[in-house]
């Protein structure tokens, strides 16, 4: 059974406007969530993270949304760019230092110009 | 510069052969992990390290194998009991002490069994 999950496998957007994606979870125990972005055929590199005890996390064009009643975090960009277009992993992870994250399916973004 | 490298980048190997994928940290992390994915799936976890010397199993285990005898390699073998070894499989690594649990991920390695 999925503990993370990305309902949407893909998601087109027009440079300049906003990106959404989506993320839910069902482990209520997860403290600490992260986005990874991928290029194929390259390794995850870290975007941004955001720790339970808060709503929102922002790191210039990215910002995070975390509502733990409905267990959702979002990832927002704005603007997007053409560069932004690659695979968004949604990651969880649960509790002390050295565990492993679980990963969800991944979205793959495309902006277009 | 600091940073995790896997070789080969990409790897061919025979059916029935057993082979084995390095993974190597100048970070001096302390959390050492291997993950593979495939089309449509997102990283499933093969095997973590925490510290010199002891690993754990993770998801989906069966067929591979580790050892952690450095602080700074991981190396993974992929036996001939995994069943469907063909995917990409990537590493990563943790400090134990950061602030937060980002893992940083080296460039992977595309396995294919012929």
């Amino acid at each position: 059974d999925q503990q993370v999950k990305q309902n949407s496998p893909s998601l087109s957007v027009q440079e300049g406007r906003i990106s959404i994606l989506n993320c839910d979870y069902t482990n209520s125990m997860f403290d600490y969530f992260l986005w990874y972005k991928k290029y194929p055929a390259e390794g995850p590199t870290f975007l941004i993270s955001i720790s339970s005890i808060k709503d929102k996390n922002e790191d210039g064009r990215f910002t995070v949304f975390l509502n733990k009643s409905a267990k959702h975090l979002s990832l927002h960009i704005v603007p997007s760019q053409p560069g932004d277009s690659a695979v968004y992993f949604c990651a969880a992870n649960q509790g002390q230092a050295g565990t492993a994250l679980i990963f969800g399916k991944g979205t793959t973004l495309s902006v277009s110009s | 510069d600091g940073g995790i490298t896997q070789s080969p980048k990409y790897l061919f190997r025979k059916e029935g052969q057993n082979v084995t994928l390095s993974c190597e940290q100048n970070l001096n992390h302390d959390a050492m992990y291997w993950y593979r994915q495939d089309p449509g799936q997102g990283l499933r976890l093969i095997y973590y390290s925490q510290i010199v010397n002891d690993f754990q199993k993770g998801d989906i285990a069966e067929g591979y194998s580790v050892s952690r005898e450095k602080k700074e390699s991981f190396p993974l073998t992929v036996t001939s009991a995994q069943k469907n070894p063909t995917a990409f499989y990537l590493c990563a690594s943790r400090y134990a002490g950061g602030r937060g649990n980002e893992q940083f991920f080296g460039p992977g390695t595309r396995l294919t069994v012929l």
